[in-house]
């Protein structure tokens, strides 16, 4: 089955970039999602399609994809960007939704 | 805007089965895939299958054999049917309007269900 690997954690002091790793073999071949989930909370949606953003997420979002490796990429970190974060992908060998472990975000 | 609620029991006995409901509100069940996914307590999430309006099915393969999702258009809800049970079946379990991607909002606010004798 298809493995997605995510540091476990984060750690950033506000003000500074963020950036969140998903490796996979040839993952640039797929698309990626990323989820932000905060304690007790069902997961938002932050890139869709490696990139995209949807309406209401801030530009201080922004993702990547090419090679092994998926970057979501978080600027000018905000206390409230403190949260778990997920990358998804769609395993078309497996017709299955796979997600990573999962990232913790600590802003210092 | 769309709103899902799951419900079912919160616990459940070892190798029985798991049967939870997902009431959709606000918006048609109509047009769409609804997902059931599932986190662990304190791990990672994980996608369980997902029902067409119109019935039909996809399921996680590791899964596949224990699963079963269907749709009652007639009352706007879809299930979740997971046989067989165990300690590892313990999560939150949540409902979600999507079949690949699932926007915010587009969730329940999720179940705990444990598996326990």
């Amino acid at each position: 089955s298809y493995a997605l690997t995510q540091p476990p954690s984060v750690s950033v002091a506000p003000g500074e970039t963020a950036r969140i790793t998903c490796g996979a073999n040839n993952i640039g071949g797929t698309s990626v999602h990323w989820y932000q989930q905060k304690p007790g909370q069902a997961p938002a949606l932050v890139i869709y399609y490696d990139r995209d953003r949807p309406s209401g997420i801030p530009e201080r979002f922004s993702g990547s994809n090419s090679g092994n490796t998926a970057t979501l990429t978080i600027s000018r970190v905000e206390a409230g960007d403190e949260a778990d974060y997920y990358c998804q992908v769609w395993d078309s060998n497996n017709d299955d939704r796979v997600f990573g472990g999962g990232t913790k975000l600590t802003v210092l | 805007q769309v709103q899902l609620l799951e419900s079912g029991p919160g616990l459940v006995k070892p190798s029985e089965t798991l049967s939870l409901t997902c009431s959709v509100s606000g918006d048609s069940i109509d047009g769409y895939w609804w997902s059931w996914l599932r986190q662990p307590p304190g791990k990672g999430l994980q996608w369980i299958g997902y029902v067409y309006y119109t019935g039909s099915t996809k399921y996680k393969p590791s899964l596949k054999s224990r699963v079963t999702i269907s749709v009652d258009t007639s009352k706007d809800q879809f299930s979740l049917r997971l046989t067989s049970v165990t300690a590892a079946d313990t999560a939150v379990y949540y409902c979600a309007r999507g079949g690949d991607i699932w926007q915010t909002g587009a969730w329940g606010p999720g179940i705990l269900v444990t598996v326990s004798s």
